[in-house]
C-alpha cells in the first residue's frame, strides 16, 4: 500500500464551483497533513496546514480532516481559473522520521 | 530575503558523468530536504538533514550523496548519472520538521542522455 494516495484526476469543475480533493494515507502514526499547490513548470508552495480532527478554513480553501479514517481532504470555494494546477497532499511519516511524504497530486481544472 | 536558491536551473549530463545540485537558504532553517519529482508523480525525499553535519537517507537515495557543512548549504551529489536521473529535482528548508511546512527552491531540471 502506498503511503499517501491521491486521485490523479484531471478534476474538471466550472467557475465558481466547490473543488473537492481527497487524500488517504497509510501511518496511522502520521501527526500534520499539509496541502500544496503547484502550477505547471514551478515549485510546490504551501496553502494550507491541519493537525487535528475536524475543519479548518482560510478564506477560500477549507481542509477537513478524520484520523480514524486516515483520509484529509481539501474543499476550495468559488473556484477560479488561477486554481488550476496540481494540488499535493502532504503527510509525515514515521517511516521517514516524521518528513513528509507527498502523494501523486491531484490536477485540478478549472473553466471557465 | 532570497529564501531557497538552487543552482543550476537546467542541467544535460552524459551517462557516467557526475554534478553536484547546490542548495542554499537564508532562513537559518535546521532541517533541509532533497526531493526528485518525475512527470505525473509526487514528490520522493531522497535525503534530508536536521543540521550541520547531520543527513540521512530518505525513501530513493540510491546513486545520490549529500553533506552539510553549514546550516546554509546542502549540496546533493550524483555520481556515475543514468538515464533513470532524469528529473526534476528540489532542495526544501523547514524550521520545525513537519510541523510548518517547507520552503521550496525553484527547481533543477537535470536530463541523462
Amino acid at each position: 500500500q502506498k503511503e499517501v494516495e491521491q486521485n490523479s484526476g484531471p478534476l474538471s469543475v466550472p467557475e465558481g464551483a466547490i473543488a473537492s480533493l481527497n487524500c488517504t494515507y497509510s501511518d496511522r502514526g502520521s501527526q500534520s497533513f499539509f496541502w500544496y499547490r503547484q502550477y505547471s513548470g514551478k515549485s510546490p508552495e504551501l496553502i494550507m496546514s491541519i493537525y487535528s480532527n475536524g475543519d479548518k478554513e482560510d478564506g477560500r480553501f477549507t481542509a477537513q480532516l478524520n484520523k480514524a479514517s486516515q483520509y484529509v481532504s481539501l474543499l476550495i470555494r468559488d473556484s477560479q481559473p488561477s486554481d488550476s494546477a496540481t494540488y499535493l497532499c502532504a503527510v509525515t511519516s514515521r517511516h521517514y522520521g516524521q518528513n513528509f511524504v507527498f502523494g501523486p497530486g491531484t490536477r485540478l481544472s478549472v473553466l471557465p | 530575503n532570497a529564501g531557497v536558491t538552487q543552482t543550476p536551473k537546467f542541467r544535460i549530463l552524459k551517462i557516467g558523468q557526475s554534478m553536484t545540485l547546490q542548495c542554499a537558504q537564508d532562513m537559518n532553517h535546521n532541517y533541509m530536504y532533497w526531493y526528485r519529482q518525475d512527470p505525473g508523480m509526487g514528490l520522493k525525499l531522497i535525503y534530508y538533514s536536521v543540521g550541520a553535519g547531520i543527513t540521512d537517507k530518505g525513501e530513493v537515495p540510491n546513486g545520490y550523496n549529500v553533506s552539510r557543512s553549514t546550516t546554509e548549504d546542502f549540496p546533493l551529489r550524483l555520481e556515475l548519472a543514468a538515464p533513470s536521473q532524469t528529473s526534476v529535482y528540489f532542495c526544501a528548508s523547514g524550521r520545525d520538521r513537519g510541523r510548518d511546512g517547507y520552503t521550496f527552491g525553484s527547481g533543477t531540471r537535470l536530463t541523462v542522455v
